[in-house]
């Protein structure tokens, strides 16, 4: 199986504060993982790709100070939202895959992390 | 660049009928991956069907086949004796290799009893 945690599922904070979501793949190693936004009734929308021991890739529009992202080991990525605002809410999904052809391209997603930033 | 498009925003079946959802695609790669996922209300993202565009076959898991025409560029996904457990939102995708998954928009499953 290919098994993706998400912690916290949920967190309600105030406006200003920092949120840290984490990711981990728990029974393979992840060469890549992938961060995620969606808004209600709408697709994923990727924010950044992230390497095993290197710096993400952001996508075209989100700013790389405000959604800093770390990969420190194969089966661990953080994203931590800085000085959250009410427009930061939103339900964040982060993947990971095992970087292979085929099916093994397969992304595996983790459970999700509501925010809600008050 | 790649693009996927989901025309039904919304489908309605019966239970136990078999339903088809729509996805086209365009890339200019030769060699690309197709894949299904399911996200119910709970919001994770469940990986139904992979299909490889080398593939000579149609894929296949349990109650989900992908109904691949490579000409037509569609990659339509059938699933078989619909149960109320279907009930989701189901996003097509696709990758080539080393690239970032591209997502349709979508389409919301409603299974009727």
């Amino acid at each position: 199986g290919a098994v993706v945690s998400q912690h916290p599922s949920r967190v309600i904070c105030k406006s200003g504060t920092s949120v840290k979501i984490e990711c981990r793949s728990l029974d393979f190693q992840a060469t890549t993982m992938f961060w995620y936004r969606q808004f209600p009734k709408q697709s994923l929308m990727l924010m950044a790709t992230s390497n095993e021991g290197s710096k993400a890739t952001y996508e075209q529009g989100v700013e790389k100070d405000k959604f800093l992202i770390n990969h420190a080991s194969l089966t661990l990525s953080t994203l931590t939202v800085t000085s959250a605002h009410p427009e930061d809410s939103s339900f964040y999904i982060c993947s990971a895959n095992k970087g292979l052809a085929g099916v093994e391209d397969t992304q595996y997603f983790g459970p999700g992390t509501r925010l809600t930033v008050l | 660049a790649q693009k996927i498009t989901q025309t039904q925003p919304g489908m309605f079946v019966q239970e136990k009928e078999a339903v088809t959802l729509d996805c086209t695609y365009d890339t200019s790669d030769p060699s690309y991956g197709l894949f299904w996922y399911k996200q119910p209300s709970s919001g994770e993202m469940i990986f139904l069907i992979y299909q490889g565009s080398y593939d000579q076959q149609n894929a296949t898991e349990g109650r989900y086949s992908l109904n691949f025409q490579k000409a037509r560029k569609s990659a339509n996904l059938v699933i078989s004796a619909s149960q109320l457990g279907d009930s989701a939102m189901y996003f097509c995708a696709m990758t080539n290799l080393g690239q970032n998954f591209v997502f349709g928009p979508g389409t919301r499953l409603s299974v009727l009893p």
